[in-house]
């Protein structure tokens, strides 16, 4: 069964820390992975896409890693700020299918 | 740009009805897509269409459908509506299919029945 986990489920950090989420899935044979985040009642907002041939992208103060041997993706916030609270999301694409598979999300709060 | 277009963004149904769902995607993208998302079980495909056709069907009871136009605008349509069916539906747009490069997801419907 593919399944994505995401750790921790929910942490809580003060401003200017950098901050490490993860992602786990269990089929290496994906096509791409997508980073989301969400506000509370909103939709999801596409941070980083990373194609399977692909090891990183970066935006700004984020960085996402992905590693298909173990099954591991990494999103790094750099200097979190208190605009970066949300729900975040780990999402991947397998190769014979069509669909987005999500982690249960990462629910991330930063005090000022 | 316009970006994923979902409508109307609140529904108040009573158990027994139906409801339709309408989400236009991004100008030029062909698939899309359609979530279903509740506290328990988070986010749960539906199901994807590409140029009128359905590719791909999630694990829903056949309540469940959708249907795209040829200007690829989709509508969702959940008959005999139940408590259950309460959820955000957001509809993801792409451009080809299987995420190429990636999906764009609209603001969702919060439906809720009652």
């Amino acid at each position: 069964k593919q399944e994505v986990t995401q750790i921790p489920a929910a942490l809580s950090v003060p401003e200017g820390e950098n901050l490490v989420l993860n992602c786990s899935f269990t089929d290496s044979a994906i096509y791409n992975l997508q980073w989301f985040r969400q506000d509370p009642g909103k939709g999801l907002t596409s941070l980083l896409l990373i194609q399977s041939s692909q090891r990183e992208q970066t935006s700004g103060r984020l960085n996402a890693s992905l590693d298909k041997s173990s099954g591991r993706s990494t999103l790094y916030i750099a200097a979190s700020q208190p605009g970066d609270s949300a729900t975040y999301l780990c999402a991947v694409i397998y190769n014979q299918g069509g669909k987005l598979i999500f982690g249960q999300g990462t629910e991330l709060s930063v005090k000022p | 740009k316009a970006g994923v277009t979902q409508t109307p963004r609140y529904l108040i149904k009573t158990r027994g009805q139906q409801v339709t769902l309408s989400c236009s995607p991004i100008s030029g993208h062909r698939s899309v897509s359609w979530y279903q998302q509740t506290p328990g079980q988070g986010l749960q495909f539906l199901f994807e269409y590409f140029s009128e056709t359905q590719r791909n069907k999630g694990n829903f009871p056949g309540r469940f459908s959708g249907r795209q136009f040829s200007n690829s605008r989709s509508e969702m349509n959940v008959s005999t509506l139940e408590l259950g069916d309460s959820a955000l539906y957001l509809c993801a747009s792409s451009l080809a299919g299987r995420g190429v490069r990636g999906y764009t997801f609209g603001s969702g419907t919060r439906l809720t029945v009652v």
